[in-house]
């Protein structure tokens, strides 16, 4: 497998702009998480989808991240409009029903916001 | 809500050392706790999970234990070797429905 794959790897883009932010998750995996992560906060987890549903959201900064997931091999992540602050290392991480909850995380997308 | 503290200041021993890193937690006590490696660059990588009714895990150079009286967990690599150098990463997990908490990482340094 060719494990979780995230795109793009670098982003770089002006404020106000809108980014899409992608991700593959390994396949037969039913959980799906997006975490960012910054020097300040660390990672912390945005929304996790079960079954293709989130269920957890508390994490999204603000109405202007939101994300879906149309189907099980596919998840965006999308931020309008983009801020500064906005600028860290977003991680999409997947992971199966069974056995020890481990996430298998993708490589991250590096978003820059000027 | 759970928090996941681990040393931010980075660990530097020399190689053939065993390092050691904490990771403690302030509230209820998680039903597991996993370690990650991270490169730079990279995303988190799965090392280890010890659950709350263990106290020692071990793999290969790796152990971890468990103390829930200190609320914490130790994290060690004996033998270090430069190719060990790298951020580790504490999480909780297994109490608040599918999601982890993670501490903010403690960058590791081994020297030859």
């Amino acid at each position: 497998d060719a494990g979780v794959i995230q795109s793009p790897r670098h982003e770089v883009t002006e404020m106000g702009q809108e980014v899409t932010l992608r991700c593959k998750p390994i396949s037969g995996h039913d959980y799906l998480f997006w975490y960012r992560q910054t020097m300040m906060r660390g990672l912390e987890l945005l929304i996790y989808f079960n079954n293709n549903v989130p269920i957890d959201d508390s994490g999204m900064p603000e109405d202007r991240f939101s994300a879906k997931m149309p189907n099980a091999s596919f998840s965006t992540l999308k931020i309008q409009p983009s801020e500064p602050r906005d600028s860290a290392v977003y991680f999409c991480a997947s992971r199966g029903t069974s056995g020890t909850d481990t996430q298998y995380f993708g490589p991250g997308t590096r978003l820059t916001v000027l | 809500s759970q928090k996941i503290e681990q040393n931010s200041e980075a660990l530097n021993i020399q190689e053939g050392k065993t390092a050691t890193l904490t990771c403690n937690y302030t509230n209820y006590s998680p039903a597991y706790l996993q370690w990650y490696r991270q490169d730079p660059g990279r995303g988190p990588v799965f090392l280890l999970l010890i659950r709350e009714n263990e106290k020692e895990k071990r793999k290969e150079r790796l152990k971890v234990t468990f103390d829930t009286t200190l609320k914490q967990s130790l994290f060690h690599i004996t033998a270090s070797q430069p190719a060990d150098s790298a951020t580790y990463l504490c999480a909780s997990g297994g109490n608040a429905g599918n999601m982890l908490t993670f501490g903010g990482g403690t960058r590791l340094m081994v020297k030859p």
